[in-house]
């Protein structure tokens, strides 16, 4: 069984100032990690995902996250946020499919709602 | 660029009264899901299907049915409303294969009084 913790529910920051939304993960198998956005009444969309290789992954629009295995965490940060950026984030796992049986399926962390203020 | 198309959006139920919500996908994916959303909890796997004809329980299954006559469809049927029914259901896709994207529709609130 696989468990996600986001450890801010809310995180409420300054427009261009720096922000970490953190995430720990547990499993007992090797994990994919993910990162969805979810913007007011809209469904989620993936913003970044870690399968293997280089720890550190970046997505388009300037949030990068890296995968620490010794602290299972995969801690989403951004150097300098706008007010666009203002939704709610949810950190996911699946496990690597070892075995052909993980058919995909996420396990969801609670969220963090980031708001952006001008 | 349809992706995932959720039906209806909305809708309020009663007590013990039974609804379909509909879900379609363009993209020809084999995978399909069906989560609920609920405030401060994330989102939860009711159920899941891996291709035409084959579903299977997720966390969360008790007082839904699923069924997958087609590659496109997914509905998810709740027999018995009862208000810890009431939540944000999202239907989602993605090609086989782990770690694959895994794509959302838009949502259906459903309230149960």
């Amino acid at each position: 069984a696989q468990s996600v913790t986001q450890l801010d529910s809310q995180v409420p920051v300054f427009e261009e100032a720096p922000v970490e939304l953190r995430c720990n993960y547990s499993s007992s198998v090797s994990v994919y990690l993910f990162w969805y956005v979810q913007y007011p009444n809209q469904g989620l969309q993936l913003l970044l995902k870690y399968l293997s290789g280089s720890t550190l992954v970046e997505s388009i629009n300037g949030f990068e996250a890296e995968f620490n295995k010794s602290q299972t965490s995969f801690h989403l940060r951004k150097p300098s946020v706008h007010i666009s950026d203002t939704a709610e984030y949810f950190c996911a796992v699946s496990d690597s499919g070892a075995g052909g049986t993980s058919y995909g399926k996420l396990t969801f962390g609670q969220g963090t709602i980031l708001t952006v203020h001008p | 660029n349809a992706g995932v198309t959720q039906t209806p959006k909305f809708r309020i139920l009663k007590i013990g009264q039974s609804m379909t919500l509909q879900c379609t996908q363009d993209m020809n994916h084999n995978y399909m899901y069906w989560y609920r959303q609920d405030p401060g909890m994330g989102l939860k796997l009711i159920y899941y299907s891996v291709g035409a004809g084959i579903t299977d329980k997720g966390e969360v299954p008790n007082g839904y049915n699923v069924s997958r006559s087609t590659t496109e469809d997914f509905p998810l049927r709740l027999e018995l409303a009862a208000p810890s029914q009431t939540s944000v259901y999202f239907c989602a896709s993605s090609y086989a294969g782990s770690g694959n994207t895994i794509y959302f529709g838009e949502g259906s609130w459903l309230t149960v009084v």
